[in-house]
């Protein structure tokens, strides 16, 4: 069976002190690993696609990274405005179509 | 450019009601795709549609059905609503083909069924 997991649940950091995200997966014939952020009350934002065991990628005080079983997303000197939560995705085709299996995210708190 | 637009925002229902739920996209994408987000189960795979035309069913399809009413639009009825689908409700569209492109996900559509 197809399973995203990610960990820990729930994380809470003070401002600059930095951390991972953990997303591991199991998606036979896996087609990318997405990192989604979602505010409450909106839809998810999509932040970074990982294709290849190895691959990283970053923007501002993110960076994500994937092997062949796990990805994190690392966050450097986090502020409050990175507070969110952080949703992984494993996107496999089946015929004509993609679809994406969720994990169940993390919820980030950034504290001064 | 509105990107994915869901109507209605809210919702409450009576156990039994019926209804639609709307979603909209001005990106020329060809795939769509209806998620329901519950507390501690992530976001479920409810309908997709590869283009215009198809329509294929994803985790949890049991009471809901679907319409890809042209390439723009994708709509998600509830027959007979029951208090387990009391969820928020997202609509996505991706273009098809394109390796690295992302869903792009609407604001949601929080049901509330009593």
């Amino acid at each position: 069976e197809d399973q995203v997991t990610q960990s820990p649940e729930a994380l809470r950091l003070q401002e600059g002190e930095s951390s991972s995200l953990n997303c591991s997966y199991t998606v036979s014939g896996l087609r990318g690993l997405f990192w989604y952020r979602q505010d409450p009350g909106k839809g998810p934002e999509f932040l970074f696609t990982l294709y290849s065991a190895g691959e990283e990628k970053e923007k501002e005080r993110l960076k994500a990274t994937l092997t062949k079983k796990e990805s994190f997303l690392h966050i450097t000197a986090p502020k409050p405005e990175d507070s969110a939560t952080y949703l992984c995705a494993g996107r496999l085709y089946t015929g004509t179509a993609s679809k994406l299996t969720f994990g169940t995210g993390t919820r980030l708190q950034v504290t001064l | 450019n509105a990107g994915v637009t869901q109507t209605p925002k809210f919702q409450v229902l009576k156990t039994g009601q019926s209804m639609t739920l709307q979603c909209a996209q001005d990106m020329n994408h060809n795939s769509m795709y209806w998620y329901r987000q519950d507390p501690g189960m992530g976001l479920r795979l409810i309908y997709y549609s590869a283009s215009e035309g198809t329509t294929d069913k994803g985790e949890v399809p049991n009471g809901y059905n679907v319409s890809r009413l042209n390439k723009r639009e994708f709509s998600l009825r509830l027959e007979s609503a029951a208090p387990s689908q009391t969820s928020v409700y997202f609509c996505a569209s991706r273009p098809h083909g394109v390796r690295d492109t992302e869903a792009f996900f609407g604001q949601g559509t929080r049901l509330t069924v009593v």
